[in-house]
């Protein structure tokens, strides 16, 4: 596998179930990020991991909680969402944390929240 | 906080024929700008980045995109598109107020008809 990938690509959840999406870049890459692309909406970042440290939180509901656990990883765990949070999920890293830095996507996980 | 217009939704051209993606954004000091590009059910992927020097960058796939300061623009131009630049196009600004993250416009799809 090269670049980054996430799994699973689709996914379909009822309001009271627990998920995870998985991220995996093969970049030796040391920022990571999740955002969310909803329909007719501008992407929105909604976490942003460098070194395995959280530095951006963009007031993002707490039933979604990220984590890290090395560099390669990234996790988004999902708890008792809501309709509205249906979307494509897309993963991104970077070589670092910094405002020149291109990042790098995953295809992205579609959430279907019933 | 820093934001980014993309004023056409869509974007519908003759193959062969020339297009120009407009994106402005809202900033009065330096940032570092991006075009991304989104082929159907794939993550975003870098086109070009402006972060200092020329004013004109180009991509490998005969696009091209100008900074101009004054106008606070970064339009994306191609004399000539093909079937194959049917996507959608995301233009996106860092630096300035908004530190190290990635502020995205809503994106232009780009149509391209035979």
């Amino acid at each position: 596998e090269t670049g980054v990938t996430q799994t699973p690509r689709h996914l379909v959840m009822g309001m009271t179930n627990k998920k995870s999406l998985k991220c995996e870049q093969h970049l030796g890459h040391n920022a990571m990020y999740w955002y969310k692309q909803s329909a007719k909406k501008p992407l929105e970042l909604m976490f942003v991991y460098s070194l395995e440290e959280r530095v951006e939180n963009n007031s993002v509901p707490s039933r979604f909680s990220p984590e890290c656990p090395n560099s390669s990883h990234l996790f988004l765990h999902l708890h008792t969402l809501q309709p509205e949070d249906s979307a494509l999920y897309l993963c991104a890293s970077s070589q670092d944390w910094g405002p020149e830095q291109t990042q790098y996507f995953g295809p992205g996980t579609r959430l279907l929240v019933l | 906080a820093q934001s980014v217009t993309q004023l056409d939704s869509q974007v519908p051209v003759f193959e062969e024929a020339p297009v120009e993606l407009r994106c402005n954004y809202s900033s009065s000091v330096s940032v570092y700008l991006f075009w991304y590009v989104q082929y159907p059910n794939q993550g975003l992927q870098l086109l070009l980045k402006y972060l200092s020097g020329s004013t004109l960058v180009e991509s490998i796939n005969g696009f091209e995109a100008e900074f101009n300061k004054s106008q606070t623009s970064f339009h994306l131009r191609k004399p000539s598109v093909h079937i194959s630049d049917t996507a959608e196009y995301f233009c996106a600004v860092s630096g300035g107020n908004a530190g190290n993250m990635l502020t995205f416009g809503g994106g232009t799809r780009l149509m391209v008809k035979p």
